[in-house]
């Protein structure tokens, strides 16, 4: 079955505390993304990822890092996560980018992150 | 700026259609697209439209796109329980090699018994 797993789905944390929300999808996607979304505010692209070892900064990139050194991974990692980065989080992967076509977004099911 | 903007909420009675709007910013968008969320659960693709397009029907789901004002709408005829979502518009923004979608606010659908 085509996916894209999180993981966690729920997570609370401290503040400075380090964490990593694992993303893996098995379509062999070249293009993958972050997401957070937020009441009243959408979806909000954090970072994306066209390749292996190619990642570039979205819209809100401050405070996260990716990686991408295998095609079906791109882990989000909070180096130290603070009470502002409380959000719903979903990780996306498509054949290309969208402009390409018409480029499904396939979503994974989100990860609830409260930092306190 | 970069703004796709829908209202936020919308009720409507069972049996009823349904219309969501959205306004998009890019002109040069090549696709646009209506993604639906249902509660706990990530977003879907729900249908799409190539700009070159005014309308597209699916069933149940018609697409209207007026390129001159920017403005596309969702209508959903015969609205059942099983709507209610919070439904994205999205546009396809950037250069080539450089894309992304970008969201709207998502409007949620309730449905009225």
């Amino acid at each position: 079955e085509a996916q894209v797993t999180q993981n966690p789905r729920y997570l609370i944390t401290v503040t400075g505390k380090k964490l990593t929300v694992t993303c893996s999808q098995n379509m062999n996607h070249e293009y993958m993304s972050w997401y957070r979304q937020d009441p009243g505010l959408g979806l909000r692209q954090i970072y994306y990822s066209m390749n292996v070892e190619v990642t570039d900064k979205g819209d809100v990139p401050e405070g996260y890092k990716v990686s991408r050194k295998e095609k079906r991974n791109f882990p989000l990692i909070l180096e130290s996560p603070s009470p502002n980065q409380t959000s719903l989080y979903f990780c996306a992967s498509s054949r290309e980018g969208a402009r390409f076509g018409n480029t499904e977004a396939f979503f994974g099911q989100g990860t609830r992150l409260t930092v306190v | 700026g970069e703004d796709v903007e829908q209202s936020l909420f919308l009720s409507v009675r069972e049996g009823d259609s349904s219309v969501i709007n959205c306004t998009y910013t890019d002109s040069s968008s090549t696709y646009l697209y209506w993604y639906k969320q249902e509660p706990g659960a990530g977003l879907q693709l729900l249908t799409y439209i190539f700009s070159n397009m005014d309308m597209k029907q699916d069933q149940r789901l018609t697409v209207l796109l007026n390129k001159k004002d920017k403005h596309l709408s969702l209508r959903i005829a015969d609205t059942q329980t099983g709507d209610s979502a919070i439904y994205f518009c999205a546009e396809s923004m950037g250069e080539a090699g450089n894309e992304k979608l970008t969201f709207g606010t998502g409007t949620r659908l309730t449905i009225i018994p």
